[in-house]
């Protein structure tokens, strides 16, 4: 049973930089794609960007292209986003999610609360 | 950018089935992923490649596309099937995903 545990809550000042770690178990990073979602308070679902298995290959929806950066280590089958250039508005819970473009995001972590505030 | 549109609201008695419109441009032509958020936990896929389950959705559940509208279709709604629903395309153009706004539906 493949599983994503995500670290845990985390509390930034603008202007400051986040990243967020994702780690699989059940299996390795380098079968699937890897996808960031977050969902602002009482908001929808915003897909961030994704990284193809290979590690080598990424892609970042147009909004985030600049300030975010996506990445893994394979030895400890963890994925990785990291956020530049906070501002309230990055205030959301982020998901890192298994996906595939036939098959949907099929496995998604529990959430990580990132909450920007002075 | 490309939207995906849905009702923000759906609203079905328990027993009754509930429908869930997503359309975008050229949807005809690409994949649709439906996903079941209940408050307070992540989403859950119940719907790929417009219409397929993947193993432990109930049969409840069932999608289908017509031109460049797709629908979640909820029979026999339970009080459990109270959640937030989006729908999903890729663009192969660009590989980047796409989120509806998602629908709440209320099971009255």
């Amino acid at each position: 049973q493949v599983q994503l545990v995500q670290s845990g809550a985390d509390v930034k000042k603008p202007g400051a930089s986040v990243r967020v770690s994702c780690k699989a178990s059940g299996d390795s990073l380098t079968t699937n794609d890897f996808n960031w979602v977050r969902q602002a308070p009482g908001q929808g679902l915003e897909w961030m960007g994704w990284m193809h298995p290979t590690g080598r290959i990424t892609g970042y929806a147009q909004k985030f292209q600049g300030r975010v950066t996506m990445t893994r280590h394979t030895s400890t089958s963890t994925a990785y986003m990291e956020l530049t250039g906070l501002t309230s508005d990055d205030t959301a819970v982020y998901y890192c999610a298994r996906g595939h473009p036939f098959h949907g995001m099929g496995v998604w972590g529990q959430g990580t609360t990132v909450t920007v505030s002075s | 950018s490309f939207e995906l549109t849905q009702p923000s609201s759906v609203s079905v008695s328990p027993g009754q089935t509930a429908t869930i419109t997503c359309s975008g441009d050229k949807l005809r032509d690409r994949n649709v992923f439906w996903y079941q958020q209940r408050p307070g936990q992540s989403p859950v896929l119940v719907i790929y490649q417009d219409y397929k389950r993947p193993s432990g959705i109930p049969e409840r559940f069932s999608g289908s596309k017509t031109d460049n509208t797709a629908f979640l279709t909820i029979s026999a709604t339970q009080a459990t099937d109270e959640a937030d629903y989006y729908c999903q395309t890729w663009d192969s153009s660009t590989t980047f995903y796409f989120f509806g706004a998602g629908t709440k539906v209320t099971v009255l």
